[in-house]
């Protein structure tokens, strides 16, 4: 069974500019999740989807970054325009349908020069 | 403020001995608590977790101990190998079964051969 994959795994864009981040979960797995880690410390919340709806996005930082989840399958996560302090490593995971224990992605690390 | 904090950055340890990692949570609504391991360049990997209603879970090498009162969980790893060497994070969730996880910092594990 495949696992969660992200693409790209490296993006390196320039302040302004806009880059989209793309998250296939798990076949089957009703929850997907994204996260970010920040200069090394913890990883942090972004947002969550059950199927293709916004089940809680607490912890976007702002209207610059937008996520979709179409017809709840795979994840696109759009920074625009992009600001220096958006770089980090962006986490995509998933989990089944009444489970806790999410799966990750191997993360896309992004940096904003 | 950092909900769940783990407050060792690092810890070394010989092989065959065993490692424990400590972690600290202070929402009283958090009941379900996880640990991931990470290497280099990969996502989180799921390694144990423990529901609220139980004081430990055990599986193989890696057992979780709970302390609600203490709002205190550790991970103890017996016998460490030097495969284990990676950044460990705990992981809190609460509310309701796929929620988002509230991470700690992490605590990076060195397993001396």
């Amino acid at each position: 069974e495949a696992g969660v994959t992200q693409f790209p795994s490296h993006s390196v864009i320039e302040k302004g500019q806009t880059v989209t981040l793309r998250c296939d979960p798990i076949s089957g797995h009703d929850n997907l999740y994204w996260y970010r880690r920040v200069m090394g410390k913890e990883i942090k919340f972004l947002l969550h989807f059950v199927k293709e709806s916004k089940q809680d996005e607490s912890g976007m930082p702002n209207n610059r970054f937008l996520a979709e989840r179409t017809g709840g399958t795979y994840s696109t996560l759009k920074v625009q325009p992009a600001e220096l302090e958006d770089s980090g490593v962006y986490f995509c995971a998933s989990s089944q349908a009444g489970n806790t224990e999410a799966f990750f992605g191997q993360g896309t690390r992004l940096t904003v020069v | 403020d950092q909900q769940v904090k783990q407050n060792s950055p690092s810890l070394s340890v010989q092989e065959g001995r065993i490692s424990i990692l400590n972690c600290d949570y202070t929402n009283s609504m958090f009941d379900y608590f996880l640990w991931y391991k990470k290497y280099p360049a990969e996502g989180p990997t799921f390694l144990i977790s423990i529901s609220s209603i139980k004081d430990k879970n055990e599986d193989g090498r890696f057992t979780v101990f709970l302390n609600k009162s203490a709002k205190h969980l550790s991970l103890h790893i017996v016998p460490s190998q030097p495969g284990d060497s990676a950044v460990y994070f705990c992981a809190a969730s609460g509310g309701f079964a796929g929620n988002m996880l509230t991470f700690g910092g992490g605590t990076r594990l060195m397993v001396k051969p």
